[in-house]
């Protein structure tokens, strides 16, 4: 049973767009939401995170939204560029100070076209 | 500071044959994770070590897959015997010990597993 679902599954826009992915989950016991940054031939990198406490997080031109009670959160890249093009990744897991196992969905691949 | 270290990166074997992957991470973190991605689907947790303990290995498929972290360093994980599904990247990642930076996972470049 998939515990976080991601879409769309592929996307494509052009330079200065605003792609925006979305995940949901089921689990409530999750308080901690990030996002994965994957370019091809590299391991996923951590790009943002958030906590339930907020309902938006910004870190550059990557901003999470966060819902709660629809248990619903996702990313937006302003002012996309080509250098954005990856696969992009949410996560959900509860959150501790000794780790847990992140819960992904399975991916978004974004094109940013020059 | 060097990251986390996978070999080998890729591998091609035969159904039947064992393979074992081998998970370098950042020095000083106790918290080691392995994870598989199958083709089209998502990123799948299969077992965590704090330091050479397993602290959850709930996503194991089957006892045909062994990990193991001896002195809480290094990591491998032995498939035996490779079936035709094992076929994936098999990613290690590494996190800091108690603390805010246990949930900051960083990742290795996988080991990409073909079973034919």
């Amino acid at each position: 049973q998939q515990q976080v679902k991601q879409s769309p599954q592929s996307l494509i826009v052009q330079k200065g767009g605003i792609p925006i992915i979305n995940c949901a989950y089921e689990n409530t016991a999750f308080d901690y939401f990030p996002w994965y940054q994957q370019f091809p031939g590299k391991g996923p990198a951590l790009l943002i995170a958030i906590r339930p406490d907020v309902s938006e997080k910004k870190e550059g031109r990557f901003t999470i939204s966060f819902n709660k009670s629809a248990k619903q959160f996702s990313l937006h890249i302003m002012d996309s560029q080509p250098g954005d093009s990856a696969t992009y990744f949410c996560a959900a897991s509860k959150d501790s100070n000794s780790g847990y196992a992140l819960n992904f969905g399975k991916g978004t691949s974004l094109l940013v076209t020059p | 500071e060097a990251g986390v270290t996978q070999f080998p990166s890729h591998s091609v074997i035969e159904k039947g044959q064992t393979v074992t992957l081998r998970c370098d991470p950042i020095s000083g973190h106790d918290n080691l994770y392995w994870y598989r991605r199958v083709m089209g689907k998502e990123i799948k947790f299969l077992l965590h070590f704090v330091k050479e303990s397993k602290q959850d290995e709930s996503g194991m498929p089957n006892n045909r897959f062994l990990a193991e972290r001896t002195g809480g360093t290094y990591s491998t994980l032995k498939v035996q015997p490779a079936e035709l599904e094992d076929s994936g990247v098999y990613f290690c990642a590494s996190s800091q010990g108690p603390g805010s930076g246990a949930n900051v996972l960083t990742f290795g470049a996988g080991s990409r597993l073909t079973v034919l």
